[in-house]
């Protein structure tokens, strides 16, 4: 089945620790997306990218950086986590941009101890 | 910036019909999409609405209201698995979502 694969589904790092969550998806889709979620909290948007060209939110902060080299995979990169940074990361997918509605991956619970 | 407003929180009984009510900023409006969220699980799509009025869907309806900047999904016959987190998001002029919080379905038989 096509979908949206997210690895690894629970990660633990330390304080500091760089950690890298990916993304892989089997929808042929030109955009994705990467969220940050805390619990009860709405969907933070991160970065998007239409194809290869990559968008950046105003208020991400420097410490998240992102790659998407082809079409099938993205990843994040958090060089240097802090306990604020625990949450969940939902990558998404869509057809368009915004034009459709965003598949989600299973999302990755990132643990920062 | 916009603002989703949705409630935090509503209880209903298994069986009955329950109405989620959002309202979002009208400005730069380009779309209305409701998803559900289990618990620790991620999103998933449930309506869309660019138009005025009512679009069912099985046992969920969605409605808009543009002139108003409001929107509800409406939920029948309630079942214990649609106990969730029901979230509200705009899309804006740039093809952005702009996500509300969620509302917190609790079901009890």
């Amino acid at each position: 089945d096509a979908m949206v694969i997210q690895n690894p589904r629970y990660q633990v790092t330390q304080f500091g620790k760089p950690v890298t969550l990916s993304c892989s998806q089997t929808l042929n889709h030109n955009v994705m997306y990467w969220y940050q979620q805390k619990s009860s909290q709405a969907p933070k948007l991160l970065f998007h990218y239409y194809d290869k060209d990559f968008n950046n939110e105003a208020d991400t902060p420097d410490n998240f950086q992102s790659r998407r080299p082809n079409t099938s995979f993205c990843f994040l990169d958090i060089r240097s986590p802090g306990l604020g940074d625990a949450a969940m990361y939902l990558c998404a997918t869509s057809r368009r941009d915004g034009a459709y509605e965003q598949y989600f991956g299973p999302g990755t619970r990132l643990t920062v101890t | 910036g916009q603002n989703i407003d949705q409630p935090t929180e509503m209880t209903a009984t298994e069986g009955a019909i329950v109405q989620i009510n959002c309202t979002y900023q009208t400005s730069g409006f380009n779309g209305l999409f409701w998803y559900q969220q289990h618990a620790g699980e991620a999103p998933t799509f449930l309506s869309y609405n660019v138009l005025d009025g009512l679009e069912e869907k099985g046992r969920f309806s969605s409605f808009l209201s543009r002139s108003k900047g409001y929107s509800y999904l409406l939920l029948k016959e309630l079942q214990m698995k649609d106990s969730a987190s029901y979230l509200c998001a705009e899309r804006d002029s740039n093809y952005q979502l702009i996500w509300g919080a969620g509302t917190k379905l609790i079901i009890k038989p």
